[in-house]
């Protein structure tokens, strides 16, 4: 399919437990995003990254690992996933200057 | 650093009347986009309208205009002759033209249409 999928869509896991998120678009676009969704802060920006191989910090990178291997795959994972990193989860992508292209969002509970 | 407020948690409103959601952003930066997005129950993220810093011109899709005064620093969006689909949260966002294209987000306001 088209576009830009992520999955699961949605997890439990436990505190201390190793969680990876996926992220797949088909655009070839070069930027993809990761942000998580809380109340009161709207999205919030983790990890980005220009490019294969290129990544870079956002506003809210502690507790989180990405990579880009591939330009279309842009996973995120929680090393050992604690209760403040419940969340919505969304991935993103964008060619340049424009408009973000968005997931449909990962709802993940850490218990 | 660039922040987006949005003062207004929740706003509601009947069918067909027109309402105005306020944002106001703060930046050093001369030439940025501005967006407004639209999150249905679905939780899908959709652009609802776009506006170039450098465009002094309001931009408008169908029911959906933007009042951009750059001097303020302030990005209203007005929905007009509103429908029970325009119910959902809205986003306003902030983006730099120079270096990566990151959008950052003010904290969003549930726009509730009543029949």
């Amino acid at each position: 399919d088209a576009g830009i999928t992520q999955s699961p869509r949605y997890k439990i896991t436990e505190t201390g437990r190793q969680v990876t998120l996926m992220c797949h678009q088909t655009w070839s676009h070069s930027y993809m995003f990761w942000y998580r969704q809380d109340l009161g802060h709207g999205l919030r920006l983790i990890y980005y990254s220009a490019a294969a191989d290129i990544t870079d910090k956002g506003e809210v990178p502690d507790g989180y690992v990405v990579s880009r291997s591939k330009t279309e795959n842009f996973p995120l994972t929680l090393e050992s996933a604690t209760r403040s990193q419940t969340s919505v989860y969304f991935c993103a992508s964008t060619q340049g200057v424009d408009e973000q292209f968005f997931g449909p969002g990962t709802r993940l509970t850490v218990l | 650093a660039q922040t987006v407020t949005q003062s207004q948690p929740e706003m509601s409103v009947q069918e067909a009347e027109t309402v105005t959601l306020s944002c106001t952003y703060d930046t050093s930066e001369n030439n940025y986009y501005l967006f407004w997005y639209k999150q249905p129950p679905s939780r899908q993220m959709i652009l609802v309208i776009r506006q170039e810093a450098y465009k002094q011109q309001n931009a408008t899709e169908n029911r959906f205009s933007v009042n951009f005064q750059k001097a303020a620093k302030s990005f209203s969006l007005k929905i007009s002759d509103s429908q029970l689909g325009d119910t959902a949260m809205y986003f306003c966002a902030f983006m730099k033209v120079q270096g990566a294209q990151k959008l950052v987000f003010g904290q969003g306001t549930r726009l509730t249409i009543n029949p």
